[in-house]
């Protein structure tokens, strides 16, 4: 099976750099993604990483290490809007369920 | 395009009840999943179908949910009867299948309240 750990909260200030971590155990990997979700709305997803190295998206990028079964989503000029819960997923093969980490919640403050 | 959308948004039954929650997968997608966030935990993944299949159904909870998609289209969960612990809200999500993937796109997801 697969299991995934964050992080339950992070607070952090507009402007400001945060790194969420994530550690997965599984059988089989098919890469690590992450999703945002914001209040009462649908997890959307942010990035997808197969190979190690980093990825850059924007203001967003995200890491991973297959050596080290971990990965973190790196989030740059934080804005208010980017308060919400960030979850970190992986799948043992293409063909299987996405399993979802229990997910952190970012507070942005002013 | 249309993205994933689910029916009903909001629901409120008593313990006991039925409830019916539908979800329509954006079109060409073969890959339908429901999932499920209670009390701000984790998404927790509960069935898997590859067109009318059920390719994993590990997460059911019990014998008292029920998912369908006849014909590879949409796909219904009923709850029967419903219990306190089944309150929460429930997501279904679809994909493409090979490379693409790899994303998963979610529906607003059915909010359900058992009382």
């Amino acid at each position: 099976g697969q299991s995934l750990e964050q992080p339950s909260e992070v607070t952090a200030v507009e402007g400001a750099i945060v790194q969420i971590n994530c550690t997965y155990q599984t059988s089989g990997f098919y890469g690590l993604s992450w999703y945002q979700q914001h209040d009462g709305g649908a997890p959307t997803f942010l990035s997808y990483n197969a190979l190690d190295g980093l990825e850059e998206t924007g203001r967003f990028s995200s890491f991973l290490s297959r050596s080290d079964s971990y990965g973190y989503l790196l989030l740059q000029e934080l804005q208010m809007k980017d308060s919400a819960s960030y979850f970190c997923a992986v799948r043992g093969t293409g063909f299987q369920k996405l399993v979802f980490g229990t997910g952190t919640r970012l507070l942005v403050s002013p | 395009e249309a993205g994933v959308t689910q029916f009903p948004s909001h629901s409120v039954i008593e313990k006991g009840q039925t409830v019916t929650l539908r979800c329509d997968p954006i079109s060409g997608h073969d890959n339908l999943y429901w999932y499920r966030r209670v009390m701000g935990k984790e998404i927790k993944f509960l069935l898997h179908f590859v067109k009318e299949s059920k390719q994993d159904e590990s997460g059911m909870p019990n014998n008292r949910f029920l998912a369908e998609r006849t014909g590879g289209t949409y796909s219904t969960l009923k709850v029967q009867p419903a219990e306190l612990e089944d309150s929460g809200v429930y997501f279904c999500a679809s994909s493409q299948t090979g490379g693409s993937g790899n994303t998963i796109y979610f529906g607003e997801g059915s909010w359900l309240t058992v009382v």
